[in-house]
């Protein structure tokens, strides 16, 4: 059965405190992972597609990395800005779906 | 448009009614999914479009729920006989098809509660 988690659930951050954000998979065919963001009230907001083990993508202050098994999103510096839940979801090839993990929410604080 | 576009955006309805959530894809996309997002919870698949073959429908979570897409553009997601349990965020995206290779983009979703 195809799964995905992500850790931790939550995570908190003073402004500049640097870290990672876990998504662990296990999806059959898979063919690609995508990350989103997602503001309260919102829809999930598209930031990167990773579509092989080692491949890494940046933007601004994110920067996605993708393993067999893993994939992190990293936030260097974050500001109160980034503060929002993040989602990953890992597309099978398979089923044509996204399968999406709980999200972790994430706040800076100022 | 320049989005995946939905309405209503918020709904309130009583429960045993029938509600209609209405989602229009970006122009050119040929795979339109719905998903459902409860308080709490990770998104749940509902149902897939993809241009003119059979939906996958195996998402869906009771018969009381339907979909169909017109013309290979606009879809529409019908809830009959609403219960308190169906109160959550119907979100709708397109993809230029279902190749891995597309990115899939999200509307701002349709809140329902159901009273």
């Amino acid at each position: 059965e195809d799964q995905v988690t992500q850790s931790p659930e939550a995570l908190r951050l003073q402004e500049g405190e640097s870290s990672s954000l876990n998504c662990s998979y296990t999806v059959s065919g898979l063919r690609g992972l995508f990350w989103y963001r997602q503001d309260p009230g919102k829809g999930p907001e598209f930031l990167f597609t990773l579509y092989s083990a080692g491949e890494e993508k940046e933007k601004e202050r994110l920067k996605a990395t993708l393993t067999k098994k893993e994939s992190f999103l990293h936030i260097t510096a974050p500001k109160p800005e980034d503060s929002a839940t993040y989602l990953c979801a890992p597309f099978s090839g398979n089923t044509g779906k996204l399968i999406f993990g709980q999200g972790t929410t994430l706040q800076v604080k100022p | 448009g320049a989005g995946v576009s939905q309405s209503p955006s918020n709904k309130v309805t009583e429960k045993g009614k029938d509600v209609e959530l209405r989602c229009d894809p970006i122009s050119g996309h040929t795979a339109l999914y719905w998903y459902r997002q409860s308080l709490g919870q990770g998104l749940e698949f509902l149902i897939y479009f993809q241009g003119n073959s059979a939906p996958d429908k195996s998402g869906l979570p009771s018969d009381r729920f339907s979909a169909e897409r017109t013309g290979g553009s606009v879809s529409t997601l019908t809830i009959q006989r609403t219960q308190q349990e169906d109160s959550a965020v119907y979100l709708c995206a397109s993809s230029r098809d279902r190749a891995a290779g597309n990115t899939i983009y999200f509307g701002e979703g349709s809140w329902l509660t159901v009273v």
